[in-house]
């Protein structure tokens, strides 16, 4: 079993739909969970980030972390085709955010269309 | 407008030939990351190196791959000689640690590396 797991897709919504994506994970020292959207040939580029559990909203965008399941979504309002990426979950201890970088695991990422 | 650069964007070569491939941290950052992205494994990181020093190569097949970092605007991944197995895209990242601030990584546009 890989540390963090994530639905690859393809994932195909409707303009203006609203979007879920999902990782799980099994590393329970993980504290910090981000989102990165990568375009088609492009790099990942961070999207969001929440520390420990709870939500955080950015625009169109919400971030969940629920610790106790082992579950983070982040969810698009409004979906447009400029949101088409893919979304890849990554995580990381406590140290990372401190004095030093430990390692950020990355989920495989879920491939996102949107449909005009 | 700050960007990792890399250099080959793509690179065609036969098994068995060295491969170098370069990047460029964005001024300041300290601590620069190579990661290998394929389909079957998704994102996974091969090495990084906080003030030029390397801090972890777990995640690099030794007998083959080599990562240096000559000064702190350039590092390097060599690969010799190369197998098909490496066909993949081949991403830099940098970033700095600052205490209580989420470990975000910028990441270069990639080097696609197929190995005949």
């Amino acid at each position: 079993q890989k540390e963090v797991e994530q639905d690859p897709g393809p994932l195909s919504v409707p303009e203006g739909a609203i979007v879920s994506l999902n990782c799980t994970y099994s590393n329970s020292a993980f504290q910090y969970f981000m989102w990165y959207r990568q375009y088609s040939r492009k790099g990942p580029e961070l999207l969001m980030y929440t520390y420990s559990s709870g939500n955080k909203e950015d625009g169109r965008f919400t971030a969940q972390v629920d610790k106790s399941s082992k579950y983070i979504s982040l969810f698009i309002r409004d979906s447009q085709p400029s949101d088409s990426a893919t979304y890849l979950c990554a995580m990381s201890n406590e140290g990372a955010m401190k004095t030093s970088y430990d390692k950020v695991i990355f989920g495989p990422g879920t491939s996102l269309s949107v449909i005009p | 407008d700050a960007r990792v650069t890399q250099t080959p964007r793509h690179k065609v070569t036969e098994m068995g030939q060295e491969v170098t491939m370069r990047c460029q941290p964005i001024l300041g950052h300290n601590t620069v990351f190579w990661y290998r992205q394929t389909m079957m494994q998704g994102l996974e990181l091969l090495a990084y190196f906080r003030n030029r020093a390397p801090l972890d190569d777990s995640g690099m097949p030794k007998d083959r791959f080599s990562a240096e970092m000559p000064d702190a605007t350039l590092a390097t991944l060599k690969i010799q000689p190369s197998e098909p197995r490496d066909s993949a895209v081949y991403f830099c990242a940098s970033g700095t640690p600052l205490a209580g601030v989420v470990n975000e990584q910028f990441f270069g546009p990639g080097t696609r590396l197929t190995v005949l």
